[in-house]
């Protein structure tokens, strides 16, 4: 599986956008990129993956970038609840489909 | 997406001991997987659940200390056996249906040993 890259923690005040890079230098072209984030004492949840296409949920958007060597999570108007370590994972067929978690970034939401 | 129902939600438990965790689906799905949380720490892959046949482990983890099962589409169990303080953690079973859909996790078991 191709390693992510994320920063350590981040913060932005409620109501802006967080924007949460990932570098994925090495994936290769049947991987898709998925972001996760767990809230404490909680089981990771899922937010939103792509392959190479820019996507959007009622959650978040996830750009890629052309290249697909790295990718940006937005949560358009972070709200406290927010807050969260988010995971960026690459995961394609040749892995089993497993999900290998690298450290994610901890995200805290201002007031 | 599915709803994954872990059993226990935590517990105590005495060193030496062994624990049988479970983790229900409300569907069949094709891929079950558990994990393990150390405290303060990022989740790390224990095992592929596969229906049917023994599971499939990942470094550093071996059958005799967390055998597994997983009898049908819709259930597996863990053991954490001859338990030690340093197997507390949490444990989070997650489900997913292949191809490139995502997992979902359940809520995790939060194990203390004493």
């Amino acid at each position: 599986d191709a390693k992510t890259t994320q920063p350590t923690s981040m913060d932005c005040a409620e109501g802006r956008a967080a924007n949460l890079p990932c570098n994925h230098s090495t994936i290769s072209g049947n991987e898709y990129v998925y972001w996760y984030r767990q809230i404490h004492s909680q089981g990771p949840q899922y937010i939103i993956h792509g392959l190479k296409n820019n996507e959007t949920n009622e959650m978040a958007s996830l750009i890629i970038t052309e290249d697909r060597k790295s990718s940006t999570l937005i949560l358009p108007h972070a709200t406290l609840r927010d807050t969260a370590v988010y995971y960026c994972i690459v995961r394609g067929p040749d892995s089993s489909y497993k999900l290998i978690f690298g450290s994610g970034t901890r995200l805290l939401v201002r007031p | 997406s599915a709803v994954i129902s872990q059993k226990p939600s935590r517990d105590i438990c005495q060193r030496g001991t062994s624990l049988t965790i479970q983790c229900q689906v409300d569907s069949q799905v094709t891929m079950m997987f558990w994990y393990r949380q150390q405290p303060g720490q990022s989740l790390t892959l224990i095992a592929t659940a596969n229906q049917g046949s023994e599971a499939t482990y990942e470094s550093g983890f071996v059958i005799d200390k967390f055998p597994i099962s997983r009898p049908n589409l819709t259930f597996s169990t863990l053991t954490v056996s001859n338990m030690s303080p340093e197997d507390s953690s949490i444990y989070l079973c997650s489900v997913g249906r292949g191809s490139n859909q995502p997992q979902h996790f359940g809520d995790g078991t939060r194990l203390s040993i004493l």
